[in-house]
């Protein structure tokens, strides 16, 4: 079955510094999603890309933070100046074109900055 | 995205069918009505998602009154595994839409031995 993946599992990273998430979502999946969660709080939702441009984002995806889908696989989100507000479980995740909310999650990165 | 009503936790013991049940008063004509499990320190895992009557799986069966103001999650024979937090959403009509998904707090299921 196919399923969506990320990488790294656990970066640990010091204030300040530029982090790349990376995952790969299914393959023919159209809209994905970078969602976070910190720890004990609710998922919540960053941004979503579509057709090669953002087309959605929240109130949390500040100028710190960029997406790009560099190739035909692979979707990267990029924080360039780590905060400690930062740390948190970052999800990644993809949808067919169907209705409703059927998005398939990835395991998620765990994000520590100190 | 129609505003959800469910319980914060939920016990049940192994072996037991599991209901649990969502309000959603406000439903609009061409929302779809979705669950998802998470574990802890894992993503939200999509379990099933209907519009009218009764939806199953393999995983969990959905059903929807004809009013589609509530719907009920049923999990069959619970064991350990399925102690997971379960989210009802409900909204989605447009399929070319960008589907954001807005997770309340849901229900937190125990399953006890």
């Amino acid at each position: 079955e196919p399923e969506v993946t990320q990488t790294p599992s656990h970066q640990v990273t010091q204030m300040g510094q530029e982090v790349i998430l990376r995952c790969v979502p299914i393959s023919n999946h159209l809209y994905f999603y970078w969602y976070r969660q910190i720890l004990g709080q609710k998922v919540e939702f960053l941004v979503s890309f579509y057709n090669n441009e953002i087309s959605e984002k929240s109130e949390i995806f500040d100028d710190q933070f960029s997406v790009e889908r560099p190739d035909g696989s692979n979707f990267t989100l990029k924080i360039r100046s780590t905060k400690l507000e930062d740390s948190a479980m970052y999800f990644c995740a993809s949808r067919p074109l169907v209705s409703g909310y059927e998005q398939y999650f990835g395991p998620g990165t765990r994000l520590t900055v100190t | 995205l129609a505003k959800t009503t469910q319980p914060i936790s939920m016990d049940s013991y192994e072996g037991q069918e599991v209901n649990i049940t969502c309000s959603h008063n406000n439903i609009a004509t061409n929302d779809y009505i979705t669950w998802y499990q998470q574990f802890p320190s894992q993503g939200p895992r999509f379990i099933i998602q209907g519009y009218k009557t009764k939806v199953t799986n393999e995983v969990a069966s959905l059903f929807i009154p004809a009013d589609r103001k509530s719907s009920t999650l049923s999990l069959p024979r619970v064991s350990l595994s399925d102690t997971a937090v379960y989210y009802c959403l409900v909204g989605g009509a447009n399929s070319g839409g960008y589907q954001k998904v807005t997770f309340g707090t849901g229900t937190k299921l125990q399953v006890i031995p």
